[in-house]
Order: structure tokens, then C-alpha cells, then sequence
């Protein structure tokens, strides 16, 4: 089946802290991954995708094929960065499987 | 200025009634799509439209029925709303290109049924 997992629905950590939110997929085929965001009052949109291999806002997910993953990350996090995260996966010709979603929350 | 549009932001109904979500966008896509979305829930996929008079269903069954008439606009019927129809409604659109083009999200239509 075609899934994508984000095991944690909320991720709460301190200004300048690290931020890892965790991605993991099931796909038979070559993955084609990306991270969307959606900050409050704004609507979802494309933060980054892996083909790409771009940093964006100080994030950054790397696509490891053996464990299945594409985490994102940012080695410290900054109060407007909280958001709620979601993971998606390219799946058949033009369509995208999105993940549950984490929340970020960045406290000063 | 280039944008997806949804109407209604928020719809309350009662239970048996016809509802139509609109969705349209200026930005010149191909492709649309209309995501479901439940509170602390992924996004579904329930139909989507690769053009004029392309329409598939998604991943997620879903009882409503959508038509893709103009380029520009994608609008989502259910014929007799129900409590389970109650959910969050995001339509969204992208470039046809040959990899997987970014989605442009509307702001959704927060439907409740009664």
C-alpha cells in the first residue's frame, strides 16, 4: 500500500533549538517525496520537495531510500517556524498521499 | 492577481440538502483536485481533473461528484448531505508539467451537516 506515516502529531521545542519532524513512506515504485506547510490562518503550501535537494526557510529532508524516510529538519528552530507539517508522496500520474501531519511549536 | 478561489469558506445544513462547494482558479492549470480533509486527519484525496471534461475519482470513496467544464473551474456537488459529509473541504490545482507539479491550495470550505 501507499502511505505515508508521521508518528508524532505534535512536536513542541525551545527557540534555537533542533527540529526533526520524522516522515516515513511505503512505496513499491521510485519515491517522490515533498513536505508541505501550513502556518495559521494561511493556507497549505509546498515548503520543499526532494528532487529538488534545496534548503528552504533553513530546512532541509534528505530521502533515505533504505530506511524509508524523509525527515525534515532545521538546526534551530525560530518562533516562526510553528505550523502544522505535512509529509506527501507522489503516488500513480499527478497525485500526492499526504501524511497525518505534525504541529510544530516553537516557544520563545 | 493569479489565485484559487473556494465559496463557502463555512456552510451549516441540514441533513437532505443539495450542496455545491465552488472552486476556481485564474492561475492557468490543467489539473485540480479536491482534497477531504477530518479534523487531525491526513488529507484525501476524493476527485480530481487533468482538464475540460477529465474527471477521476480519488483515493478516498466519496459520494459526491464533481465536473470540470472550464479550465478554471472545478465545483463539488453532493446531492443529499449527511452528518458523515461533514468535514473540511480543500481544492487545489497545479501546472500539468512532467514531474509532479506544485499544489496551490484554496483557504478550504468547512462544511457541517446536521
Amino acid at each position: 500500500a501507499q502511505r505515508v506515516t508521521q508518528p508524532e502529531k505534535l512536536l513542541s521545542v525551545f527557540k534555537g533549538a533542533p527540529v526533526e519532524l520524522k516522515c516515513n513512506y511505503s512505496y513499491s515504485g521510485s519515491p517522490e517525496l515533498f513536505w508541505y506547510v501550513q502556518y495559521s490562518r494561511q493556507r497549505l503550501q509546498l515548503l520543499l520537495r526532494h528532487i529538488s535537494r534545496e534548503s528552504i526557510k533553513g530546512f532541509t529532508a534528505d530521502l533515505n531510500k533504505g530506511e524509508t524516510s524523509f525527515h525534515l529538519k532545521k538546526p534551530f528552530a525560530q518562533e516562526e517556524d510553528s505550523a502544522m507539517y505535512y509529509c506527501a508522496l507522489k503516488t500513480g500520474f499527478q497525485k500526492l498521499v499526504f501524511g497525518t501531519g505534525t504541529r510544530l511549536l516553537v516557544s520563545p | 492577481e493569479a489565485d484559487i478561489y473556494q465559496t463557502p469558506r463555512y456552510l451549516v445544513i441540514g441533513t437532505g440538502k443539495k450542496i455545491t462547494l465552488e472552486c476556481s482558479q485564474t492561475m492557468g492549470h490543467d489539473k485540480m483536485y479536491w482534497y477531504q480533509q477530518d479534523p487531525g486527519m491526513e488529507l484525501h484525496l476524493i476527485h480530481y481533473s487533468y482538464g475540460v471534461n477529465s474527471t477521476e475519482k480519488g483515493d478516498l470513496s466519496s459520494e459526491s461528484t464533481v465536473s470540470r467544464i472550464r479550465t478554471e473551474h472545478f465545483p463539488l456537488t453532493l446531492e443529499s448531505a449527511r452528518p458523515s459529509h461533514t468535514s473540511q473541504y480543500l481544492c487545489a490545482s497545479s501546472e500539468f508539467s512532467g514531474g509532479m507539479g506544485e499544489l496551490f491550495f484554496g483557504e478550504g470550505s468547512r462544511l457541517t451537516v446536521l
